[in-house]
C-alpha cells in the first residue's frame, strides 16, 4: 500500500521558535496533501489543503502566516509552525492523495509537538 | 450535529465477539471511508465505499452504506485484542475532494 512518512515524530521546542514538519509520500506521487491537527481523544481538524506547485488553501480560522505550508514537489509537503506558543502544542498529521486511488488519503504517523 | 457522526462513542467487547459501529452524515456524498487509529499514531485506511455501492467486504470487515438514510456501518467480525483502536468514518462530497471526519468510536476488545 501507499506509504507516507512524517518527520519528526516528536518535537519539543521553546515558545517563540519555529518548527518545520515534513510529510513525504514514499511510493506514489501525491497531487494533494492535507494537514490536520488532532487534540487528545478528538477527531481530526483539517487545517489546510495543498496542491503541488500552488498555494495552500486554509480552513476558516487557521492563520496562514502562522502555519506555513509548502508543497514543492509531488512527494514532499512541509508545515512550519512559526513563533510557536504553548497553545500550538498538538498532534499534527499529514495525509497524501494521488493516483492510482484519488479518493483515498494515506496518512503519515503524525508529529507530536510540545511547546514549552 | 456534525457531518460524519459515529455511534457509539465508545464500545467495549470481548475477543471473538462482533463489533458494529455506525456513522451518519448530512450532505450528499461521493464516497465514505473508514479509518483506524491506534493511540498516538496516524490513521490507517480500512475501506472505501462509493455512493452507488451498498455493501463492501474486506477480510473481517463489512461496510454498508444507505444513502437514503445517510448512514453507514462498519462491522468487525470475530474481533481480536489487536482491533482495539479508534475508528473514524470520513465522507468525500466529490471525487478527490477533502474528507470530513466524524468524532470516532473508541473500540476496546478485551482478551
Amino acid at each position: 500500500g501507499a506509504v507516507v512518512s512524517q518527520h519528526p515524530s516528536r518535537v519539543i521546542c521553546k515558545s517563540g521558535t519555529s518548527v518545520k514538519i515534513e510529510c513525504r509520500s514514499l511510493d506514489f506521487q501525491a497531487t494533494t496533501m492535507f494537514w490536520y491537527r488532532q487534540f487528545p481523544k478528538k477527531s481530526l481538524m483539517l487545517m489546510a489543503t495543498s496542491n503541488e506547485g500552488s498555494k495552500a488553501t486554509y480552513e476558516q480560522g487557521v492563520e496562514k502566516d502562522k502555519f506555513l505550508i509548502n508543497h514543492a514537489s509531488l512527494t514532499l509537503s512541509t508545515l512550519t509552525v512559526t513563533s510557536a506558543h504553548p497553545e500550538d502544542s498538538s498532534f499534527y498529521i499529514c495525509s497524501a492523495q494521488g493516483l492510482p486511488v484519488p479518493d483515498t488519503q494515506y496518512f503519515g504517523p503524525g508529529t507530536r509537538l510540545t511547546v514549552l | 450535529s456534525q457531518q460524519g457522526e459515529e455511534d457509539p462513542q465508545a464500545l467495549s467487547i470481548q475477543e471473538g465477539e462482533n463489533a458494529t459501529m455506525n456513522c451518519s452524515y448530512k450532505t450528499s456524498i461521493n464516497n465514505l471511508q473508514w479509518y483506524r487509529q491506534n493511540s498516538g499514531r496516524g490513521l490507517v485506511h480500512l475501506i472505501l465505499i462509493r455512493s452507488n455501492e451498498r455493501e463492501k467486504h474486506s477480510g473481517r470487515l463489512r461496510v454498508t452504506l444507505d444513502t437514503s438514510k445517510k448512514s453507514s456501518s462498519l462491522l468487525i467480525t470475530a474481533s481480536r485484542a489487536a482491533d482495539t483502536a479508534s475508528y473514524f468514518c470520513a465522507t468525500g462530497e466529490t471525487s478527490g475532494s477533502r474528507l470530513t471526519f466524524g468524532e470516532g468510536t473508541q473500540l476496546t476488545v478485551n482478551p
